[in-house]
């Protein structure tokens, strides 16, 4: 089972949907969450972290869940521009030893 | 302006050839790593370093060194670079010394091994 799973999409929405990701971890002593977009052929950049409250930045929301272990993130009114991968990172000892682990990305496509 | 920079951006080399991809961060920041993405298994995790003179192996570290004797300067090396080393491969930096907080990415180097 890999450590950070998410579901490779694509998720095709229609412009003004609503669209959730989720992004499972099997390390139940992981300690950051976080969301990276990273547009095609481009450098990764931090969406946003998710505390354990929950957050929201405007449209997109994340939530953590550390009972089922996972991590979630939720745009509302999704514009042509959400069009990427969203990346998830979770940090923590993993089985090599090191504190990082991203997630294999979602891959969503908002379509007009 | 706040940046990781790379070179080269892309780069075509030949088998055994020796190559160094450099990174530099303008940040101050301790942490330092190097990745490698490929279509299908995501992003990996090369060497990292949390300081200068220390670094360590991440989930990929085969076939690559790293060395960071400066703050700002974490270069990739392959010394004799293989096929199965044609990837997309992006430094990161954080000013957290354990890398848990926001990481800036460079824009990448693509590297094509013939």
């Amino acid at each position: 089972r890999k450590e950070v799973e998410q579901d490779p999409g694509p998720f095709n929405v229609p412009e003004g949907a609503t669209v959730a990701f989720n992004c499972t971890y099997s390390n139940s002593a992981s300690q950051s969450f976080f969301w990276y977009r990273q547009d095609c052929r481009k450098e990764p950049k931090l969406l946003m972290s998710v505390y354990s409250s929950g957050n929201e930045d405007g449209r997109f929301t994340a939530q953590l869940n550390r009972a089922s272990q996972y991590i979630s993130l939720l745009i509302r009114d999704s514009k042509l521009s959400d069009s990427a991968t969203y990346l998830c990172v979770v940090t923590g000892f993993n089985n090599a030893g090191n504190m990082l682990t991203f997630g294999g990305g979602t891959r969503l496509m908002v379509k007009p | 302006e706040a940046q990781v920079t790379q070179n080269p951006r892309y780069l075509i080399t030949v088998t055994g050839k020796k190559l160094t991809v450099t990174c530099s961060q303008n940040m101050n920041h301790e942490y330092m790593s190097w990745y490698r993405q490929d279509p299908g298994l995501g992003l990996r995790q090369i060497y990292y370093s949390m300081n200068v003179e220390v670094t360590d192996k991440g989930d990929v570290p085969e076939g690559y060194k790293v060395s960071r004797k400066e703050k700002r300067n974490f270069p990739l090396i392959l010394e004799s670079p293989s096929p199965n080393q044609t990837s997309l491969y992006f430094c990161a930096s954080s000013l957290d010394r354990l890398g848990t907080g926001e990481l800036f990415f460079g824009e990448g180097s693509r590297l094509t091994v013939l």
